[in-house]
């Protein structure tokens, strides 16, 4: 069964460093999605990309994220410098054309 | 400002005690209604999408039902294995926006 690949799945960094997280989305679909999620809280939507075009990231702190889906396939999301306030459930998900986005595992992102 | 709203935050159910969770959702032009289960550490599930009042998906113990302002997950006679937090998701516009509430957190005892 086809699935959403992140990884890494757990990562620990220091306030202040960069932070990298990779997306390999279900083969075929155009349309991915970066979302933050903070413990008992739902997903927030960092960024939307169509292809490799980004039609969505008006809730992404431009500041010191940033988000590429290079050739629209496979994407990354960094965080440079991180801050404590990051640390939060990385979630990537990918859905064809006008149907239900699936989710992969996540990236799970500590900043001490 | 799209808005999707559930309730309750947390329910506590005792084994084969059936209940409701409703979402309810303020969007300009909802296309689809979507819930997910969601378990701890984990990315989340998909489980069904309604599109339009009066639609109905079943799947084991659960029921989704959509009316034009809310969203039932109906789950009957529940199993501790149902325990997780359920996610309902409003997917509206042009470009596909999906908006997430909080979710309900079901704990359910043997």
């Amino acid at each position: 069964e086809a699935e959403v690949a992140q990884s890494p799945r757990y990562k620990i960094t220091e306030k202040s460093q960069a932070v990298a997280f990779w997306c390999d989305p279900i083969s075929g679909h155009a349309t991915l999605y970066w979302y933050r999620q903070i413990l008992g809280q739902g997903p927030e939507l960092l960024v939307q990309f169509q292809d490799e075009s980004v039609v969505d990231d008006s809730q992404l702190p431009k500041d010191r994220f940033s988000a590429e889906r290079l050739k629209g396939v496979d994407s990354t999301l960094k965080i440079q410098p991180a801050e404590l306030g990051d640390s939060a459930m990385y979630l990537c998900a990918s859905s064809l054309m006008d149907t239900e986005a699936f989710f992969g595992q996540g990236t799970r992102l500590t900043v001490v | 400002e799209d808005q999707v709203t559930q309730s309750p935050e947390a329910l506590r159910l005792q084994e084969g005690e059936s209940s409701s969770l409703n979402c309810s959702y303020t969007v300009s032009g909802l296309r689809g209604l979507f819930w997910y289960r969601q378990d701890p550490g984990k990315g989340p599930e998909f489980l069904f999408t309604l599109y339009s009042a009066g639609e109905e998906k079943e799947k084991e113990r659960l029921k989704a039902t959509l009316t034009k302002k809310e969203s039932f997950l109906h789950i009957t006679a529940p199993k501790p294995e149902d325990s997780a937090t359920y996610l309902c998701a409003a997917y509206s516009g042009g470009y596909q926006k999906v908006t997430f509430g909080i979710g309900t957190k079901l704990q359910v005892i043997p």
